[in-house]
C-alpha cells in the first residue's frame, strides 16, 4: 500500500541552525501539508501546498518557515534559524483529489 | 475558527472492559477522522466518517458520526493492553480544508 515517508526520523540541531525536513508524498497526490505537534500538545496545521504554491498557512508558519517541492517527488519544510520552541514532531501529509489526507510517520526535531 | 473537543481527557480501564471516547465540534464537519498515537510517535489512521449517522467498525473498534455531523464517538469493546495510546479526532469543515485536531484522549488499559 502506498505511504507517505519522511526523513530523517529524528534530528537534533543547535539553536540558530537551518534544518530541512523531507517528505515523499504518495506519488499521484496533488495536495501536500505540514503539521506540527509539540510534545504533549495538539497536532497543529502549518501549511498546505498545491500547484507549486502555498494555498493556506497558519499563524505559526512565519518568515522562518518555507516549503518547496524541488522535484517531482519530494516536499520539504525548511526552518531558517531554529528556535528552542521549534522542537516538535513534524508531520507531512498528502492527498489526491477526492481522498483523505495520509500522514507520514513524522520527524522529531530537537533544538538545543 | 473550528475547534474540536474530546472527552474524557484520559481514561484508565481494566482489560476486557468496554469504553467510549467522544469528539465534539461546534460546527458541522465535512469529514471526521480518528487516529491513534503512541506518545511521541506517528499517527495511525483508524477510521473516517463522512455521512451523518454513519457507523464503521474495524476489529473491536466502532466509530459513529451523529446525524448533524458535529459529534463522533469511538467505542472499544473488550479492551486489550494493545489498545493503549492517545486517540485523536481530526476534522475538516469543508472538502479540501486542512485538518483541525482534538487534544487527544489518553487511554491506559490495565492487564
Amino acid at each position: 500500500e502506498p505511504e507517505v515517508t519522511q526523513t530523517p526520523s529524528h534530528q537534533v540541531t543547535q539553536m540558530g541552525q537551518e534544518v530541512i525536513l523531507r517528505c515523499v508524498p504518495i506519488s499521484n497526490h496533488l495536495y501536500f501539508y505540514w503539521y506540527r505537534q509539540i510534545l504533549g500538545q495538539k497536532v497543529e496545521f502549518l501549511v498546505s501546498f498545491y500547484n507549486n504554491e502555498i494555498s493556506e498557512k497558519s499563524e505559526i508558519f512565519d518568515d522562518q518557515f518555507s516549503v518547496e517541492r524541488p522535484d517531482g517527488s519530494n516536499f520539504t519544510l525548511k526552518i531558517r534559524s531554529t528556535k528552542l520552541e521549534d522542537s516538535a514532531m513534524y508531520f507531512c501529509a498528502s492527498r489526491g483529489r477526492r481522498e483523505t489526507q495520509y500522514f507520514g510517520p513524522g520527524t522529531r526535531l530537537l533544538v538545543l | 475558527s473550528q475547534e474540536l473537543e474530546q472527552s474524557p481527557q484520559s481514561l484508565i480501564v481494566q482489560e476486557g472492559k468496554n469504553l467510549t471516547i467522544n469528539c465534539t465540534s461546534s460546527k458541522t464537519l465535512y469529514g471526521l477522522y480518528w487516529y491513534k498515537q503512541k506518545y511521541g510517535e506517528g499517527l495511525i489512521f483508524l477510521m473516517m466518517l463522512q455521512k451523518g449517522g454513519e457507523e464503521k467498525s474495524h476489529e473491536k473498534i466502532t466509530a459513529k458520526l451523529d446525524e448533524k455531523k458535529q459529534q463522533s464517538s469511538l467505542h472499544i469493546t473488550a479492551s486489550q493492553p494493545s489498545h493503549a495510546g492517545i486517540y485523536l479526532c481530526g476534522a475538516a469543515q469543508f472538502y479540501g480544508q486542512n485538518f483541525v485536531f482534538g487534544p487527544g484522549t489518553r487511554l491506559s488499559v490495565l492487564p
